[in-house]
């Protein structure tokens, strides 16, 4: 199978910075990398598919990045509703696996 | 719009069976993939298993697989889950999600989710 392994486990941002999540794959996937938004109770929210395509309805301030192993999500100007725990997914091959999730918070 | 409402969902006791159900609007149907994937109490996500457009194909995580099995009836928009021998690991809420392509790729929208707890 292969390993997702993402970092920083949590961060914590003023309103207004840009951060930064990296997504590593333990063998290369070319870009088949997504991201998911879940925000406390909720289910979790596709954002991002072939590593850089924004979900219909995604706003512009998350862009992804990367091809191969290594992945990046960004989400620019940091607003108190990004709060949530980002996780990154391959479907290069099966099975699916998800990486462990960054958890956001508001400084 | 696209809908995805799990059920089935309860306590069931180690060792027990339970099917889960997730009934699907909004969309053709047997043109998607559909996966389950699962969330343990405080834990990340874990994708469990998915099936084909046509049904024709299926995939499990090592963790399930001999015990759970896939399986969709287009005709009823629905795909399920029956999950048995299960054990106390198995504990999580089991989403239903839709994929982006006839084949077990990626997903794009989510059910709510239905809690399943194993314990005596």
């Amino acid at each position: 199978d292969i390993q997702m392994t993402q970092s920083p486990s949590s961060l914590s941002a003023s309103v207004g910075d840009t951060v930064t999540i990296t997504c590593r794959a333990s063998l290369g996937i070319s870009n088949y990398l997504a991201w998911f938004q879940q925000k406390p109770g909720k289910a979790p929210k596709s954002l991002i598919s072939a590593a850089s395509s924004l979900q219909s309805g995604v706003p512009s301030k998350f862009s992804g990045s990367g091809s191969g192993t290594d992945f990046t999500l960004t989400i620019s100007s940091l607003q108190p509703e990004d709060c949530a725990t980002y996780y990154c997914q391959q479907y290069n091959s099966l099975p699916l696996t998800f990486g462990g999730g960054t958890k956001v918070e508001i400084k | 719009e696209v809908q995805l409402l799990e059920s089935g969902g309860g306590l069931v006791q180690p060792g027990g069976s339970l099917r889960l159900s997730c009934a699907a609007s909004g969309f053709t149907f047997s043109s998607y993939a559909m996966s389950w994937v699962r969330q343990a109490p405080g834990k990340g996500l874990e994708w469990v298993s998915g099936v084909s457009g046509s049904g024709g194909s299926t995939s499990y995580a090592g963790s399930v697989k001999g015990r759970f099995t896939i399986s969709r009836d287009n005709s009823k928009s629905t795909v399920y889950l029956q999950m048995s021998s299960l054990r106390a690991e198995d504990t999580a809420v089991y989403y239903c999600a839709k994929g982006q392509g006839t084949t077990i790729i990626s997903t794009d929208y989510w059910g709510q989710g239905t809690l399943v707890s194993v314990s005596s």
